[in-house]
């Protein structure tokens, strides 16, 4: 069980709006720590695709965007191309416990129609 | 170019000890912590924790304190990841990631800007 909460799989035709969120707790998200996302192509390592909430690394398309408010964050994707279908996940940081440690969602596939 | 490169797949028995390898370049090696991530076959990805190369400072994930160990040699750039007894639980894939640790006014982020390929753990009796 993830301490971060995704939607298992979202989907989407190309061209469509698609959005994937990420519900943390009052020792996570909500205690006002940054939500970073990345995405993770078939076969491949997981590559930064926001951090601190809404930044993009240099590279990223301005088709995808990021946003946290509560205890909550969300990725949108518009435009959507066949070769976003990836899976994607938002990681934060965790103050509770023995921490402060990192913190991961259980990731959503998302499928391109 | 920033590059972490890993050390290639293992196979490996129930019981038997094994350490991998993650060799950072085109940056500052000490400057960046290194962090471990697991992900097992068709899941999810896992923190297990992380090293300041600078000086060896650790800390781990509550659910892998104990059963691993991460360290760094420094002067040859690389970050290690090690078990003294493989269970068939442990074959996953590993990899490495820069540790960004950045202040943004009275905001602290943790995140990871650059990974390793991977390495494939296989362990099997």
């Amino acid at each position: 069980q993830s301490v971060l909460t995704q939607p298992p799989s979202v989907s989407g035709a190309p061209g469509q709006r698609v959005t994937i969120s990420c519900t943390g707790s009052s020792s996570n998200i909500g205690a006002g720590y940054d939500v970073h996302w990345y995405q993770q192509l078939p076969g491949t390592a997981p590559k930064l695709l926001i951090y601190g909430n809404s930044n993009r690394p240099s590279g990223v398309p301005d088709r995808f965007s990021g946003s946290k408010s509560g205890t909550s964050a969300s990725l949108a994707i518009t435009g959507l191309q066949a070769e976003d279908e990836a899976d994607y996940y938002c990681q934060s940081y965790d103050s509770s416990l023995s921490g402060p440690y990192v913190v991961f969602g259980g990731g959503t596939k998302l499928t391109v129609l | 170019e920033v590059q972490l490169v890993q050390s290639g797949a293992e196979v490996k028995k129930p019981g038997e000890s094994l350490r991998i390898s993650c060799k950072g370049s085109g940056y500052s090696f000490t400057s960046y912590w290194i962090s471990w991530v697991r992900q097992m076959p068709g899941k999810g990805l896992e923190w297990m924790g992380r090293i300041d190369p600078s000086d060896s400072y650790t800390n781990y994930s509550p659910s892998f304190q104990g059963h691993v160990t991460i360290s760094a040699d420094k002067s040859i750039s690389t970050a290690y990841l090690q078990w003294s007894s493989l269970k068939a639980s442990d074959t996953a894939m590993y990899y490495c990631a820069r540790h960004v640790v950045a202040v943004a006014g009275t905001r602290e982020l943790w995140y990871f800007d650059y990974w390793g390929q991977g390495t494939l753990v296989t362990v099997s009796s």
